[in-house]
């Protein structure tokens, strides 16, 4: 089956860091390009970064660029996260790019609790 | 404010076909940028409805269905379900941005 998982989520103080991770299962995760979504509670969908498959393109939203680093290594998927604010709070989801056949699959999310 | 502008709520009795609007640009849906269609659960995270404007992923049903005319997008639901009731959310690229991808700020189907 295939399936991301992600972990590294948890509550972090304003301006603080953490680091999300996210494990692939089913499929080689290397050869795919690969995004973070969040969703604020209660909010709707929020695309936050993208990493190509060649391991060098990179996109950030403007909301996160030059807080938030995403990396990843031949097995895992790496979202660096500094300076954190309150709007930074929300479930951040590991999801595979699929090019024409969209954003799939979604792993369960990991939660990013930011308090002050 | 997205840049993918969806109606906050929509509702339909069981049995009824309702539709839900995606209305962008011309630097994004109207741009030929592809259109996908999310489907959100309650307690779940989301999953593919709807590809490349009207492409189903196996498994998901005919009930469902995708269009396109100029800067806007439409998912179609037919024959409702009460197990439809959920967040639908659509997601294109824009060109003019400096980003990459761009969701609407989503639509919740409430079945009556």
């Amino acid at each position: 089956e295939v399936q991301l998982v992600e972990s590294g989520g948890g509550l972090v103080q304003r301006g603080g860091s953490l680091r999300l991770s996210c494990t692939a299962f089913g499929f080689r995760l290397s050869t795919y390009s690969m995004n973070w979504v969040r969703q604020a509670p209660g909010k709707g969908l929020e695309w936050v970064s993208y990493i190509g498959a060649d391991f060098r393109t990179m996109y950030y939203a403007d909301s996160v660029r030059g807080r938030f680093t995403i990396s990843r290594d031949k097995d895992s998927l790496y979202l660096q996260m500094n300076s954190l604010r309150d709007e930074d709070t929300a479930m951040y989801f590991c999801v595979r790019d699929d090019g024409a056949e969209g954003f799939d699959p979604w792993g369960q999310g990991t939660l990013v609790t930011v308090s002050s | 404010q997205s840049v993918l502008t969806q109606p906050p709520s929509v509702s339909g009795a069981p049995g009824q076909r309702v539709t839900i609007s995606c209305t962008g640009s011309s630097s994004n849906i109207g741009a030929g940028h592809d259109v996908h269609w999310y489907q959100q659960l309650p307690g779940t995270a989301p999953k593919v409805l709807i590809y490349g404007h009207t492409n189903r992923p196996s498994g998901v049903s005919d009930r469902f269905s995708g269009s396109k005319s100029g800067t806007s997008a439409s998912l179609a639901i037919t024959g409702l379900q009460a197990g439809d009731e959920a967040h639908y959310y659509c997601q294109s690229y824009d060109s003019s941005l400096s980003t990459y991808a761009i969701f609407g700020g989503g639509t919740k189907l409430t079945v009556l």
